[in-house]
């Protein structure tokens, strides 16, 4: 059974890094999949952050491409997210999910993790 | 990119009737990368329809999608208590990918 599970700080300061990872169990990273991440805003609708492929290859959002780094570690079965110089408008649910532009679209989605940006 | 308009915003049936969610792209979305997903409060999103009408694996044959181009719809045959809940229009097929803003299906 595929599962995502979402880690990191739940909170970060302003100006700085957010870096959170996902780690992926019943199926291999380097499966043949790409890898989504997939942002909420606290009471609001559902933001594509970009996705990335077991290569390194990487497509990111325009609106946050500028600050954004994916990456998977197949050596942990892992993925990451980093995203840099927050502010408060980066407070949000930040899910993991399996799938992107090709193929199936997200079908297997961590729970999330709540990142607040406050000092 | 493709901005896609949900409408109506908020939908109040009662269980047991139908329900039709509108999903409308600002441009055409190519080969039908058109899903919908199911969000309950707390919960992550639950796909239910990909490429416009083929159901994700264990969605109940109440729910059905339709469409093409740039006008899609998502149909709920018979409303059960467990299906009022936020639903998300998604377009897959070009970058970025994007989100409607959802329509809560709520019980009237």
């Amino acid at each position: 059974q595929v599962q995502l599970q979402e880690s990191g700080p739940g909170l970060v300061k302003p100006s700085g890094t957010l870096f959170l990872t996902c780690a992926v169990s019943g199926v291999s990273v380097s499966s043949g999949n790409w890898w989504s991440w997939v942002r909420q805003p606290p009471g609001k609708g559902l933001e594509w952050i970009g996705e990335v492929y077991h290569s390194g290859s990487a497509s990111y959002n325009p609106s946050l491409k500028s600050r954004v780094t994916m990456s998977v570690d197949k050596s942990e079965n892992q993925l990451s997210l980093r995203l840099s110089s927050v502010t408060a408008a980066d407070t949000a649910v930040y899910y993991c999910a399996r799938g992107g532009m090709t193929g199936i679209p997200p079908n297997y989605w961590g729970q999330g993790i709540l990142v607040t940006v406050s000092s | 990119e493709i901005v896609l308009t949900q409408s109506p915003g908020t939908l109040s049936l009662s269980p047991g009737e139908r329900a039709t969610l509108s999903c409308r792209a600002s441009q055409s979305v190519s080969s039908s990368s058109l899903a919908w997903y199911q969000q309950t409060p707390g919960q992550a999103p639950r796909l239910l329809i990909y490429g416009a009408s083929s159901r994700a694996t264990g969605i109940p044959d109440r729910f059905s999608g339709g469409g093409s181009g740039t006008d899609f719809t998502l149909t709920i045959s018979r409303l059960e208590p467990e299906d009022f809940a936020v639903y998300y229009c998604q377009q897959y097929g070009s970058s970025p990918i994007t989100f409607g803003q959802g329509t809560r299906l709520e019980i009237k």
